[in-house]
């Protein structure tokens, strides 16, 4: 099975930061690599499929890169509703693992 | 609109079984391969299990295997989850999510509770 290893945690910040969350794959893959929001009592959300193609409806300051073993998730200027914890996953081999989840709380 | 509503969860004994339910609209349905996903209280998500549009092909994490049984109508714009010899980790909010671009999960349910305790 593929492990994926977010850093960090949790993450406290400000409105209007730029924030960088990161995964690590267990072993190499191309970009079979997805990210997804979530908040308590709702549907997660994804947010990037393919290590970097934004999906429909998702605001431009979400961005993702990486390839390999090594992803990241940036938020370019935080705003208020985007506090939530993030997922990445590897849809390159069953499991599809998850990370095991970055909360992104207000400073 | 795409609408995927799960229901059929509920309190359950150890070793009990349940059958989850998944209704999909706004949407062909059987053109799209679906995916079962949990998060246990506390903890994170976790891929539960996988099928084709067709059924022809399916997918189980190891903490399910044998236990767990995925399958979908799609007369009837329906995805299932039997669930059997269930324990008390299988405790979660299990969501139905239709799989997307890439093999990611593009739109999810609201998810139904899964109770297991005696």
């Amino acid at each position: 099975d593929i492990r994926m290893t977010q850093s960090p945690s949790s993450l406290s910040a400000s409105v209007g930061d730029r924030v960088t969350i990161t995964c690590r794959a267990s072993q190499t893959f191309s970009n079979f690599l997805n990210w997804y929001q979530h908040k308590p009592g709702k549907a997660p959300k994804l947010l990037i499929y393919a290590s970097s193609t934004l999906q429909s409806g998702v605001p431009s300051r979400f961005s993702g890169n990486g390839s390999g073993t090594d992803f990241t998730l940036t938020i370019s200027s935080l705003q208020p509703e985007d506090f939530a914890t993030y997922y990445c996953q590897q849809s390159f081999s069953t499991p599809r693992t998850f990370g095991q989840g970055t909360k992104l709380e207000i400073k | 609109e795409v609408q995927l509503v799960e229901s059929g969860g509920g309190l359950v004994q150890p070793g009990g079984s349940l059958r989850l339910s998944c209704a999909a609209s706004g949407f062909s349905f059987s053109h799209y391969n679906m995916n079962w996903v949990r998060q246990a209280p506390g903890k994170g998500l976790e891929w539960v299990s996988y099928i084709s549009g067709s059924g022809d092909t399916i997918y189980y994490a190891d903490s399910v295997k044998g236990r767990f049984t995925i399958s979908r109508d799609n007369a009837k714009n329906s995805l299932y989850l039997q669930m059997s010899s269930l324990r008390d980790e299988d405790t979660a909010v299990y969501y139905c999510a239709r799989g997307g671009g890439s093999g990611s999960c593009n739109y999810w349910g609201q998810g139904t509770l899964v109770t297991v305790s005696s």
